[in-house]
């Protein structure tokens, strides 16, 4: 399976910032999808991230607050932007391959807003 | 959307013990994976079950996918084995999206 290296591992940040979060993956991967971890809670997936053109949004979350990228099979990029409390989770991004047997995940992001 | 929910919600064994937890799903799915987080947030992929029974030392686990659930098996459960364990589903004609359940927070004391 996949190796997925995401940075950074944790982060403080001002409110009104913005915080570029990156996943790295080891081989060519058919799905990116980026998902949310609030405290306490089960993971929530933000949006599957598409090679070469715009991510794929799920209900309750919007382009503006979380931009996606991904230039390539093996990168992508989640932006959380214009931050605030409300904001402070985990955020990990996951990968699976042809078959879509297994599901890897990076080892998450911990942010905190204050 | 499809619904998935765990249980129990919280677990306390003494090491040694033996427990089952429980997935219940609302709908079809194409597929249905184990996780275990461990008390640092890591997620670690423990059984692709779609359907059947699958074993693997300590842990096994069964999906009846016509009745719409699975079941997580841990023998003889050690510290190390705390942490939260999730099942989560791919709804059939969704696309790969794994959508996870509640959890079931577990706690293995000496």
């Amino acid at each position: 399976s996949a190796v997925i290296s995401q940075k950074p591992s944790r982060d403080i940040c001002q409110r009104g910032t913005s915080l570029t979060i990156q996943c790295q993956v080891d081989s060519q991967v058919t799905m990116m999808f980026w998902y949310r971890q609030q405290p306490g809670q089960s993971l929530t997936l933000i949006a599957t991230a598409n090679q070469g053109s715009e991510a794929t949004y799920e209900s309750g979350f919007v382009i503006d607050k979380f931009p996606i990228s991904r230039p390539n099979l093996t990168f992508s990029t989640l932006t959380v932007s214009n931050m605030s409390p409300e904001d402070s989770s985990i955020y990990l991004c996951s990968v699976t391959g042809q078959g879509e047997t297994y599901y890897t995940f990076g080892s998450g992001t911990r942010l905190t807003v204050v | 959307g499809i619904q998935v929910e765990q249980s129990p919600p919280d677990l306390i064994l003494q090491e040694g013990a033996n427990s089952t937890l429980r997935c219940n799903f609302s709908d079809s799915v194409n597929n249905l994976q184990w996780f275990h987080q461990n008390p640092w947030g890591q997620l670690i992929n423990l059984f692709y079950i779609p359907s059947g029974t699958k074993q693997n030392g300590r842990l096994s686990a069964t999906t009846v996918a016509t009745e719409r659930y699975s079941l997580l098996y841990i023998s003889s459960s050690q510290t190390t084995d705390s942490g939260v364990y999730f099942c989560a589903v791919v709804n059939t004609g969704t696309a790969s999206k794994l959508t996870f359940g509640t959890g079931t927070r577990l706690q293995v004391t000496l």
